[in-house]
């Protein structure tokens, strides 16, 4: 049963440049949620996506947008960065539709740094 | 809106002591779902329960515990005769639910555990 995977591990982008990260789900999920946590905090909720849209979204900025595939995969993207932008970013996944499950799989993160 | 605060930020103990992790929730929801996550140095989070508000009754899994009290807004997590692999951070979490699906998830700060040999 494969878990949530992201992509890439790790990344070093400049401030003022873009980047995009990438997340599958686990098997049999269909809803994909992005989460940045910064050094010793808590994950913050940046946005879910269901059926290619987006469905619910956190107190983040226009920068932060995403997409959702026909397989359920999905990408963050963030534009302009900024040094405050460094985080781990989590994806996780769980299941809408006829059956909901509430629970939340996390993937393995990438960890961005911007310098 | 929501929150979640735990308190404890950091609590050491030795093995084989039994260790309470506290969390207090606030929420206009009147279904809502809480969560506990433990989050290893390796930085994967690993869900370890979720509990309905309509569902106060107390959960044991081997030596770990949970505690739940709508009155006071509190769902505290209790670790019997801790072992050094327990040691991590742990979060506590809340969503509520919006039309057809589970929300986004409101997390705490995180309370880090260490056990001592």
């Amino acid at each position: 049963d494969a878990g949530v995977t992201q992509s890439p591990t790790h990344l070093i982008k400049t401030r003022g440049q873009q980047v995009t990260l990438r997340c599958s789900p686990k098997s049999g999920h269909d809803t994909v949620s992005w989460y940045q946590q910064a050094l010793g905090q808590g994950p913050q909720f940046i946005f879910q996506y269901y059926e290619e849209e987006e469905r619910q979204r956190g107190n983040f900025p226009d920068r932060f947008s995403g997409h959702q595939f026909p397989n359920y995969s999905s990408e963050l993207n963030v534009n302009a960065l900024l040094l405050g932008d460094s985080a781990l970013y989590l994806c996780a996944s769980s299941l809408t539709g006829q059956v909901i499950t509430y629970e939340q799989y996390f993937g393995p993160g990438t960890r961005l740094t911007v310098t | 809106a929501q929150k979640v605060t735990q308190a404890q930020t950091e609590i050491s103990v030795v093995e084989k002591e039994d260790v309470t992790l506290d969390c207090v929730y606030e929420t206009r929801d009147t279904t809502y779902y809480l969560f506990w996550y433990k989050q290893p140095p390796s930085g994967e989070l690993v869900f370890l329960i979720r509990r309905n508000s309509f569902d106060e009754q107390n959960e044991i899994s081997g030596r770990y515990s949970w505690n739940f009290q709508k009155s006071t807004s509190s769902f505290n997590f209790t670790i019997t005769a801790s072992q050094v692999v327990d040691s991590a951070v742990y979060f506590c979490a809340l969503s509520g639910k919006s039309g057809g699906g589970a929300d986004g998830l409101t997390f705490g700060k995180g309370t880090h555990l260490i056990i001592q040999p």
